[in-house]
Formats: structure tokens, C-alpha cells, sequence
């Protein structure tokens, strides 16, 4: 089957710098995805990795190292509307279908 | 561009009952994905359609089925209704025709609730 862990909740500061880990465990890895959720409202799309390395876009940056089923998810310049839940999400086998996987969620609170 | 819809976004059923919600994607867009979310369970995938085919599905039992129309347009239908499908259901979008494009575009969501 699969699995994913990262933490449920993080506490950091406005304008600081914050990582969120994930961990994994599928069957025919195909890719991490990372999903951003504020109370009440949809997940929207962060960022996906299917090789090793680093992705950036604007504040946010994303890893992935495939040898560790280890990815991670880093916030800069940490803004108060940054206070959300987020999700990585993996891809891959299961029972001959392509599946894909939520983790539980990491809630991230800004404080001033 | 219009984004993903979502209807009906609030349901009221009771158990026993069937429902069926449907999906618009974006425009151009051929692969939806739909997903359940509850607070016990998380995000929890159903399953992805790409031009009108079942290209790939989740461990839901056969009560949960869905098809997709030559618009793109998705429907999704749960017969048999129990209390424990009280849920978020949410869809999403993406444009290409790789199973591996993660680019999704997630709707508002029908907030299901079952008596």
C-alpha cells in the first residue's frame, strides 16, 4: 500500500523561514506533489517533484530525494495568509492502477 | 478561464439514498479526478477519468462509481447511502494527457451530508 507522514501541525513566525517534511512509502514512485488548503476552501496545486532536487516557485520551494521517500516543502518570507493546511501527495501503484496518496496534512500557523 | 465546478456544493440526503454530483472542468482540460475528504480520513482518492474512460481508481468499495461525458464533464454517483459518507467531494481538473500530470485544479467542492 501506500503512506505518507508529515507532521500535523507547525508554529512559525511572519517573514521567518519554515519546512515542512513528508515521508513516503508506494509502490512505483511516479511523483510528490504538494497541496495548500485554507479553512473551507479547496486544495490548490503548490508544486510537483518526480525527479531528485530542488523546485522553486516564488516563496516556495519543494525536494525530493527518491533514494530516502523523503520530500520536503519550504515557506520563505513567511506571510500571514501563509497560515493554511498542506498536503504532499504521492503517486503511485496499487493494484495495478495508478493511485494517488494524501498525507494527513501539516496545519501551519503564522504568528506575528 | 472558468475554473473547475462543482454541483450541487450542499446535499442533504438520507441513508439508503443515492446521489449523483457532477463536475464541469476547465475548459480544455480532459482528466478529472475526484477525491473525499473527511476529518478522520483526510483527502482520500476515488478516482480519475481521461476521455471518458476509468484511467485509474482508489479502494472504494463498488457503491462509489462515476463516468465522464465527451465534454469532459464528470459525474459521480454513490448508491446505497451510509452515514459514513458524509463528506467533502471534491473534483479536479488537469489539461494533459499524461496519467502523471500533476497540475490539478481542484472545484469548491458538494459538501454531502448524510442522515
Amino acid at each position: 500500500g501506500q503512506s505518507l507522514e508529515q507532521p500535523s501541525e507547525v508554529t512559525a513566525v511572519e517573514g521567518a523561514i519554515v519546512q515542512i517534511n513528508c515521508t513516503y512509502q508506494t509502490s512505483g514512485f511516479y511523483g510528490l506533489s504538494w497541496y495548500q488548503q485554507h479553512d473551507g476552501g479547496a486544495p490548490t496545486f503548490l508544486s510537483y517533484n518526480a525527479l531528485d532536487g530542488l523546485e522553486e516557485t516564488g516563496r516556495f520551494s519543494s525536494f525530493l530525494s527518491r533514494s530516502d521517500s523523503y520530500g520536503y516543502l519550504l515557506l520563505q518570507e513567511l506571510q500571514m495568509k501563509d497560515s493554511a493546511s498542506y498536503f504532499c501527495a504521492v503517486r503511485g501503484l496499487s493494484g495495478g492502477y495508478q493511485k494517488v496518496t494524501f498525507g494527513t496534512g501539516t496545519k501551519l500557523q503564522v504568528i506575528p | 478561464k472558468a475554473g473547475v465546478t462543482q454541483t450541487p456544493r450542499y446535499l442533504i440526503k438520507t441513508r439508503g439514498q443515492q446521489v449523483t454530483l457532477s463536475c464541469s472542468p476547465i475548459s480544455g482540460h480532459r482528466s478529472v479526478s475526484w477525491y473525499q475528504q473527511t476529518p478522520g480520513q483526510g483527502l482520500q482518492f476515488l478516482f480519475e477519468y481521461f476521455s471518458e474512460t476509468q484511467r485509474n481508481k482508489g479502494n472504494f468499495p463498488g457503491r462509489f462509481s462515476g463516468r465522464q461525458f465527451s465534454n469532459s464533464r464528470s459525474e459521480m454517483n454513490v448508491s446505497t447511502l451510509e452515514l459514513g459518507d458524509s463528506a467533502l467531494y471534491l473534483c479536479a481538473s488537469s489539461p494533459g494527457s499524461q496519467a502523471v500530470q500533476e497540475t490539478q485544479y481542484f472545484g469548491p467542492g458538494t459538501r454531502l451530508l448524510v442522515l
